[in-house]
């Protein structure tokens, strides 16, 4: 099963509305993290932000929110007030650190597009 | 600062070459990563150094061979590449202390593009 899954390919998003990229994961595990990373065209990953699996706040970074569900194992990035730069690769990533130590898993991705 | 460094940003090598990919963080990390990346597609992790020594091989083909000469630099060594191992390189690091837990982030460097002829 995978661990991480991103079901949006692509997704469009008018400049300055919000966009929810989805992300569900799937662990047995009581203690993990995840996280969000974007990556331009330029290639660098850069670290959005992070959810802790015992953290009873969503988690919030500037514009970027996490919707963070734990029944539902769901990890939702919302970008408020989108902008051209944030046009980019979005990959959600989970970490397990008692059964899979360092091992990030990462999810396909979504390519979003911002529209002026 | 949360800066991972890499050279070349940019290489292109024949089959027969030898080459070598480099990796930088002066951010006190004891975890390094190795990952390599086709388009459109996520990281796909290669090694892990932990507190310099290899943890983690995910079955690479021996024509990589990673070196970490200390805790702030990576190598990987490249020889007799085939063009399907074209992709971008992104070497990662993260903390590893007792108390990170699941909190430990990975931090990416820019990625080398390797381009195998």
């Amino acid at each position: 099963a995978q661990k991480i899954t991103q079901t949006q390919p692509g997704m469009f998003v008018q400049e300055k509305e919000a966009v929810t990229l989805d992300c569900t994961y799937d662990t047995s595990d009581q203690s993990y993290g995840l996280f969000w990373y974007k990556q331009p065209s330029s290639g660098e990953m850069i670290f959005l932000i992070y959810q802790g699996s015992y953290d009873e706040q969503n988690a919030t970074e500037g514009r970027y929110s996490l919707n963070f569900q734990k029944a539902r194992k769901s990890a939702n990035l919302v970008i408020s007030a989108s902008q051209l730069g944030d046009s980019a690769m979005y990959f959600c990533a989970m970490r397990e650190p008692r059964s899979t130590g360092n091992q990030f898993y990462f999810g396909t991705g979504t390519s979003l597009t911002v529209i002026p | 600062d949360t800066e991972v460094t890499q050279t070349p940003k940019h290489l292109v090598m024949g089959m027969t070459n030898k080459k070598s990919l480099k990796c930088e963080q002066h951010m006190g990390h004891r975890a390094m990563y190795w990952y390599k990346q086709k388009a459109k597609k996520p990281p796909e992790l290669m090694f892990v150094y932990s507190y310099e020594k290899l943890s983690i091989n995910e079955s690479v083909p021996s024509r990589f061979s990673p070196e970490c000469p200390n805790s702030s630099l990576l190598n990987l060594h490249l020889h007799a590449l085939q063009p399907e191992d074209s992709a971008l390189y992104l070497c990662a690091s993260s903390q590893q202390g007792p108390s990170s837990g699941e909190r430990e982030t990975q931090y990416f460097g820019p990625g080398t593009r390797l381009l195998v002829l």
